[in-house]
């Protein structure tokens, strides 16, 4: 248990359906993060936020869509899904960034959520 | 952005020491350099991190050249727990950018 707890751990899906993956921590971070993992792939940096605020979306297409209601939790809600979609999508969170020194925080993963979508 | 360059695969035995390169020639003045693993099956967890000086921990220790172009992650005594993707990663002074390259797939031989 890393702190970071990702619910659900596996999760199938139709293109049609509508899902959503939730992360939650409790290390007192400000910062939190998804990132998706593909077969072979290095991981992608998809969303950040910040003190609630959403800082960085990489170009990441709107059948994604992140929510941060509170520095402890973070959603990505899933819809109208494509099969290529399918991947491990990890959270993590750090005490902050955007702060001098900051870069010497780390990172606190989660196990991930993997997505299948059929 | 600076970037990491690592080797693909290593290998190494049971018990003996594992030292994984990594290269980043374009790193700036303030760039902290991250060690991070995955293990199979699980997110990637934090090894050690440094910004000039040499790092230990109980997990590893963390060997930077003198002019920051290259780094090396020591593992004194692998062992069949610690075959795992391991990332090196760039991390700018205000925590700006952490992006993960390919990485370095260690096997441990018994």
């Amino acid at each position: 248990e890393t702190g970071v707890t990702q619910t659900p751990r596996h999760l199938v899906m139709g293109m049609t359906n509508k899902k959503s993956l939730k992360c939650e921590q409790h290390l007192g971070h400000n910062a939190m993060y998804w990132y998706k993992q593909s077969a072979k792939k290095p991981l992608e940096l998809m969303f950040v936020y910040n003190f609630k605020e959403q800082t960085e979306n990489n170009s990441v297409p709107s059948r994604f869509s992140p929510e941060c209601p509170n520095s402890s939790h973070l959603f990505l809600h899933l819809h109208t899904l494509q099969p290529e979609d399918s991947a491990l999508y990890l959270c993590a969170s750090s005490l902050d960034r955007g702060e001098p020194n900051s870069g010497a925080n780390v990172l606190t993963f989660g196990a991930g959520s993997r997505l299948t979508v059929l | 952005d600076a970037k990491t360059t690592q080797p693909n695969s290593m290998e190494s035995n049971e018990e003996e020491p594992v030292h994984l390169p990594c290269n980043h020639s374009t790193i700036s003045g303030t760039d902290y350099i991250h060690w991070y693993r995955q293990l199979p099956s699980q997110g990637p967890e934090y090894v050690i991190h440094g910004l000039t000086s040499n790092v230990n921990n109980r997990m590893a220790s963390l060997a930077i050249a003198e002019d920051r172009k290259s780094s090396t992650l020591i593992l004194h005594r692998a062992t069949l727990r610690d075959a795992a993707v391991y990332y090196c990663i760039l991390r700018d002074y205000n925590n700006n950018d952490m992006r993960f390259g390919a990485g370095t797939r260690l096997t441990v031989k018994p």
